[in-house]
């Protein structure tokens, strides 16, 4: 089946750019959306932007200035690059499937902006 | 933006009963666009419906979406032990982004 597996640095300093991959295993990246979300701890989701396999991508409002996804279909990959970060974007990153709703969700990435 | 408002914040059942969850959109949904979502902690979101009312695949009957325009709920007809976890609902179609509600926490009685 397919799953979804995120990596990247769980700890990146205030400031700095975070930089997330998540591989897609069991299918191909073409010919779907994929997402990334992000929820900080103890509270609610909060959606971050998709990108269709083509390389169109779609933002939040509030985070666009500092957004990119970006795809690979090489490596069946597609990644996520916040800058500027603060505390406020200490959260759990997932990936997903599909730009509206989502069936298939990684299981998450603990990222901790912290000095 | 539209904003999604879930109530309530929290609502305490015991297994067997019957959950009524309720999610209000800040103005009207595209083709009623509404999914709901089950968390449980530590875990990633569970697809649960799409379309406002449609089941997704392998979600059991007792889960039943409803509504449209800008009022929506989920219904859980008869609570199982595992269904007590948190409920979010998101709203998707509408540009320029997509958004989620700020979740129903189901706890046990």
């Amino acid at each position: 089946q397919v799953q979804l597996q995120e990596s990247g640095p769980g700890l990146v300093k205030p400031s700095e750019t975070l930089s997330l991959t998540c591989t897609v295993s069991g299918d191909s990246i073409n010919p779907y959306y994929w997402s990334w979300i992000r929820q900080p701890p103890g509270k609610g989701l909060e959606w971050i932007g998709y990108i269709y396999y083509t390389g169109s991508t779609n933002y939040n409002p509030s985070l666009r200035s500092r957004v990119t996804i970006s795809v690979d279909t090489s490596k069946n990959q597609f990644s996520l690059r916040l800058t500027s970060l603060t505390a406020a974007d200490t959260a759990v990153y997932f990936c997903a499937r599909g730009g509206w709703s989502h069936g298939i969700w990684g299981q998450g990435t603990l990222v901790i902006v912290s000095s | 933006e539209i904003v999604l408002t879930q109530s309530p914040g929290t609502l305490s059942l015991s297994p067997g009963e019957r959950a009524t969850l309720s999610c209000r959109a800040s103005q009207s949904l595209n083709n009623n666009y509404l999914a709901w979502y089950q968390q449980k902690p530590g875990q990633a979101p569970r697809l649960l419906i799409v379309d406002a009312s449609r089941r997704a695949t392998g979600i059991p009957d007792r889960f039943s979406g409803s509504g449209s325009g800008t009022d929506f709920t989920l219904t859980i007809s008869r609570l199982e032990p595992e269904d007590f976890a948190v409920y979010y609902c998101q709203q998707y179609g509408s540009s320029p982004a997509n958004t989620f509600g700020q979740g129903t926490n189901l706890e046990i009685k």
